[in-house]
C-alpha cells in the first residue's frame, strides 16, 4: 500500500524554524517528484514546493521561495521541508504529495500541523 | 485570490447532476493537464481526476472532467450525500512555474 506520513509539525514561535519530514512507503520513491502543500485553517490548498526524483530541481512558490527549501533522501525514501523565518501566516497543515512529474499531485499524506505563534 | 477561480459554492439534490467550473489562462490550463481533487471533511485531499478527464482506479464513473481552451469542468452525476466535500482544480502555470490551485468549491448535497 502506498503511504506518505510526515511529521515534524508543532508550535514555533515567530522568526523560528521548522524542519518537516515524510517518509514514503509501499513505491519506487527514487521514481517520483515529490511536492509539498499547506492548508491554513479554514482555507484553500496552495502548492508549496516541488523535487525532481533526483534532487537535481526544484521549484518553489513565488512568495516561499527563499525560506522555504525542500530536500530529498532516496537512500531513505525521505522527502524534507525547511522552513526558516517562519510567520503567523505560515500556519497550516503540511501535506507530502507524490507526482508523476512536476506538474502534479497524486498522492497526499495524512498532513501535520505547524503553528506559528508566541 | 487564486490564480485558478472556481465557484466559492455548489449545491443539488441527490440524484442529481452537478458540474464545478475552473477557470484559468493560457500558460496555465491553456497549456498544460488539469488536475481535480476532492477533500471529504476533516481528511487529507484526495486525487479525483487527473490528465483532464481520467479517473484513477476507485473513483467511481459518476464523476468526469473535461477542458476547453483556458476552462475545464469537473461533472458528478448521480449526487450521493458522500459526495459532499470541498473541490479543488489544479494546474501547472508555466509562466510562475509552479502548480496553481483553485480556490475549492464546497459542494453540498441538498
Amino acid at each position: 500500500e502506498v503511504q506518505l506520513a510526515e511529521s515534524g509539525g508543532g508550535l514555533v514561535q515567530p522568526g523560528g524554524s521548522l524542519r518537516l519530514s515524510c517518509v514514503a512507503s509501499g513505491f519506487a520513491f527514487s521514481n517520483y517528484y515529490m511536492n509539498w502543500v499547506r492548508q491554513a485553517p479554514g482555507r484553500g490548498l496552495e502548492w508549496v514546493a516541488n523535487i525532481k526524483q533526483d534532487g537535481s530541481e526544484e521549484y518553489y512558490a513565488g512568495s516561499l521561495k527563499g525560506r522555504f527549501t525542500i530536500s530529498r533522501d532516496n537512500t531513505k525514501n525521505s522527502v524534507y521541508l525547511q522552513m526558516n523565518s517562519l510567520r503567523a501566516d505560515d500556519t497550516a497543515v503540511y501535506y507530502c504529495a507524490r507526482g508523476d512529474d512536476y506538474q502534479d499531485v497524486g498522492i497526499w499524506g495524512q498532513g501535520t500541523l505547524v503553528t506559528v505563534s508566541s | 485570490q487564486s490564480v485558478l477561480t472556481q465557484p466559492p459554492s455548489a449545491s443539488g439534490p441527490p440524484g442529481q447532476r452537478v458540474t464545478i467550473s475552473c477557470s484559468g489562462s493560457r500558460s496555465n490550463i491553456g497549456s498544460n493537464y488539469v488536475y481535480w481533487h476532492q477533500q471529504l471533511p476533516g481528511t487529507a485531499p484526495k486525487l479525483l481526476i487527473y490528465w483532464n478527464n481520467q479517473r484513477p482506479s476507485g473513483v467511481p464513473d459518476r464523476f468526469s472532467g473535461s477542458k476547453s481552451g483556458t476552462s475545464a469542468s469537473l461533472a458528478i452525476s448521480g449526487l450521493q450525500s458522500e459526495d459532499e466535500a470541498d473541490y479543488y482544480c489544479a494546474s501547472w502555470d508555466d509562466s510562475l512555474r509552479a502548480l496553481v490551485f483553485g480556490g475549492g468549491t464546497k459542494l453540498t448535497v441538498l
